[in-house]
Order: C-alpha cells, then sequence, then structure tokens
C-alpha cells in the first residue's frame, strides 16, 4: 500500500454530466499530480498541484479542473463529460520542491466509465 | 516535449527465461528515470529508478535497468523470471528543468509468463 486512497473506486456517469474524484494523498506529501489511463495506454498527465497552487499542465481541456486542500488532499474535476472520458484516473502523491528529484506513490485509481 | 517509446507491446516467456524490455526517450536535457509495474487489478509501483551515478541500477523482486544516455535508453532486465511478475510494465521519464514532476509514460508492455 503507498498511502494514497481515491475515491471512488467506480463510477459510471452520463455523458453531458459532471465528476469530481478526490484523492488523499500520503502523510507528510505536499504535491498531487493527476494522469488518465485509457484502456491500453499509459497514463497521461493531466496537472499537477503543489502547496495548493496548479504547478504544471498536460494536453487537456479547460473542462478538466482541480484543486488542492490545506490538507494537500485534491480532487478532479471534470465537466461536461465526453464518451472519451471512460478512462482509469490516477492521483500520485510525492513530496517535492519545484524541479527536485522525487518519487511519486499512485493510488489505486478511480475507474470511470461515460455512457 | 519528452516522450518515451516502448517498442514491446506483449511479451511471453517461460518461467526462468531472461528479460529485457526496451524503453527509448526522447528529451535532450537531464532527466530522471523510472519503471513502474501495474499487477491486475492494483495500482502502479515504482520497479526501480534513475536519478544520477551509477547507470545500473537494482530495483525490487530482482529488476534491473541500465542508463545508456547515448542511447537514449533504460532498458529493464531480469535474469529469472517467475510467473509472478505477469503484470504490465511502464517507463516513464521525468524531464529536469520545467518546475514540477510531470511524468511522461511510455505505452506499457504486457508480460505474461507461462508456468
Amino acid at each position: 500500500e503507498t498511502g494514497v486512497t481515491q475515491s471512488p473506486t467506480h463510477l459510471i456517469k452520463t455523458r453531458g454530466q459532471q465528476v469530481t474524484l478526490r484523492c488523499s494523498s500520503q502523510s507528510g506529501h505536499n504535491t498531487v499530480s493527476w494522469y488518465q489511463q485509457a484502456l491500453g495506454q499509459g497514463p497521461q498527465f493531466i496537472f499537477q498541484y503543489y502547496r495548493e497552487e496548479e504547478n504544471g499542465r498536460g494536453n487537456f481541456p479547460p473542462r478538466f479542473s482541480g484543486l488542492q486542500f490545506p490538507n494537500y488532499s485534491s480532487e478532479l474535476n471534470v465537466n461536461a463529460l465526453e464518451l472519451d472520458d471512460s478512462a482509469l484516473y490516477l492521483c500520485a502523491s510525492s513530496l517535492a520542491g519545484r524541479g527536485s528529484n522525487t518519487e511519486a506513490f499512485f493510488g489505486q485509481g478511480t475507474r470511470h466509465t461515460v455512457v | 516535449a519528452q516522450s518515451v517509446s516502448q517498442h514491446n507491446h506483449h511479451v511471453i516467456l517461460s518461467e526462468a527465461a531472461s528479460l529485457e524490455l526496451g524503453c527509448n526517450y526522447s528529451y535532450g536535457g537531464t532527466v530522471n528515470l523510472f519503471w513502474y509495474v501495474q499487477y491486475p487489478g492494483q495500482h502502479l509501483q515504482l520497479l526501480l529508478k534513475y536519478f544520477s551515478g551509477d547507470p545500473l541500477v537494482k530495483g525490487i523482486k530482482g529488476f534491473e535497468a541500465e542508463f545508456i544516455k547515448s542511447k537514449f535508453s533504460f532498458n529493464l532486465r531480469k535474469p529469472s523470471v517467475q510467473w509472478s511478475d505477469t503484470a504490465e510494465y511502464f517507463c516513464a521519464v521525468n524531464a529536469l528543468g520545467f518546475g514540477n514532476e510531470k511524468l511522461t509514460f511510455g505505452t506499457g508492455t504486457r508480460l505474461t509468463i507461462i508456468p
């Protein structure tokens, strides 16, 4: 176990709806990153939060948004869901300063299906 | 932007065979390199990492990898595989200097070990 927990584990939503996924980072970690893993693909970086501020974003549209809270837990919000948003969403936490060598610990993910 | 290539999509081996999984990355600057493993139904786990120093790194479960800077490669090896090594393996790179610990993953290699 990594100490990174995600909820829910599985989720089904209808196209056009909105979804919120949650992540509790490992104790002591200050950085949370979110990844989308489509079937048969490697994880794709969505964005990262460091001390409650966005610290880098991948090639995802603005309808993907996030938050990090003072306890370093995080949320990923997706608006106007599309069928292609169906994927495993992974959260990773780390203890990092900006640009430092660090190791990310992953949660088990949320399997999200859009119908 | 950095990218990672894993040329072997599916590898099938018998127990006790030797394993080598290829990983090449494209980025001209300093990188951190990782191999992650994803067992069925489980979270991504770190097998090994390279930050600096000895280019031959040893990880958990008897795995090792060699960083060859001139070839932009970080191949994963194991001298004798076991049935329990059946899993998906991902190579990942973190290009330093961007101010965040974004990981860029390859598409993964599915490893099946036949008893």
